[in-house]
């Protein structure tokens, strides 16, 4: 699976949108891009997931660049709820490579 | 529809015991997962179950680590004669099928080695 580089922290005001980038240079063509996020050291949520065209759905959407090299995970209107470790994931969607590879993430942290 | 199920929640256990750690996943889930976290690191890969069968074991640990997922009944992760590098959170997770977009996560069961 690919590597991503994120950014470790970021801050963001609350109910400003939250942009959170993802490098993913090395991605191959059937690499989908998955975003989890961890509350907490509670279990991680799953956001959103992508291959090559932006995304949305209720909690977030994602911006992938057309050389797919990069993405952003855009959360609208950010909430003191919305604080956790953010992290981007990319991997092949195939029987036998089911695994998270799960990097350092980026921590967001909303201010109030 | 209840989410998927861990416990115990928090385990304490002293160096050379054994710990049993079970997860049970949401209903009409055939796949699990298992994720280790030390403290302050991001989640580790474990092992993959099918019902009856271990797909994926690449980040298990070679000796005193062994994962389960019998017909009936949770899946359950065993490690014997801990240490206190076991320390951590070890998080279970589940999907319907193959190649599903997403896992669903547990709360994680946290281990305590003494």
């Amino acid at each position: 699976d690919a590597k991503t580089t994120q950014p470790p922290s970021m801050d963001c005001a609350e109910g400003r949108a939250a942009n959170l980038p993802c490098n993913h240079s090395t991605i191959s063509g059937n690499e989908y891009v998955y975003w989890y996020r961890q509350i907490h050291s509670q279990g991680p949520q799953y956001i959103i997931h992508g291959l090559k065209n932006n995304e949305t759905n209720e909690m977030a959407s994602l911006i992938i660049t057309e050389d797919r090299k990069s993405s952003t995970l855009i959360l609208p209107h950010a909430t003191l709820r919305d604080t956790a470790v953010y992290y981007c994931i990319v991997r092949v969607r195939d029987f036998g490579n089911e695994k998270l590879t799960f990097g350092t993430g980026t921590r967001l942290t909303i201010i109030p | 529809n209840a989410g998927v199920m861990q416990n115990p929640r928090h385990l304490v256990r002293r160096r050379g015991q054994e710990a049993r750690l079970r997860c049970s996943p949401m209903k009409g889930h055939s796949h699990v997962y298992w994720y280790r976290q030390l403290p302050e690191e991001g989640l580790k890969f474990m092992v993959y179950l099918q019902k009856e069968n271990i797909i994926d074991e690449s980040g298990m640990p070679k000796e005193r680590f062994s994962a389960e997922f019998p017909k009936e009944g949770p899946s359950i992760l065993r490690i014997q004669q801990v240490v206190r590098g076991d320390s951590a959170a070890y998080f279970c997770a589940s999907s319907p099928e193959v190649g599903q977009y997403e896992q669903y996560f547990g709360p994680g069961t946290r281990l305590t080695v003494t």
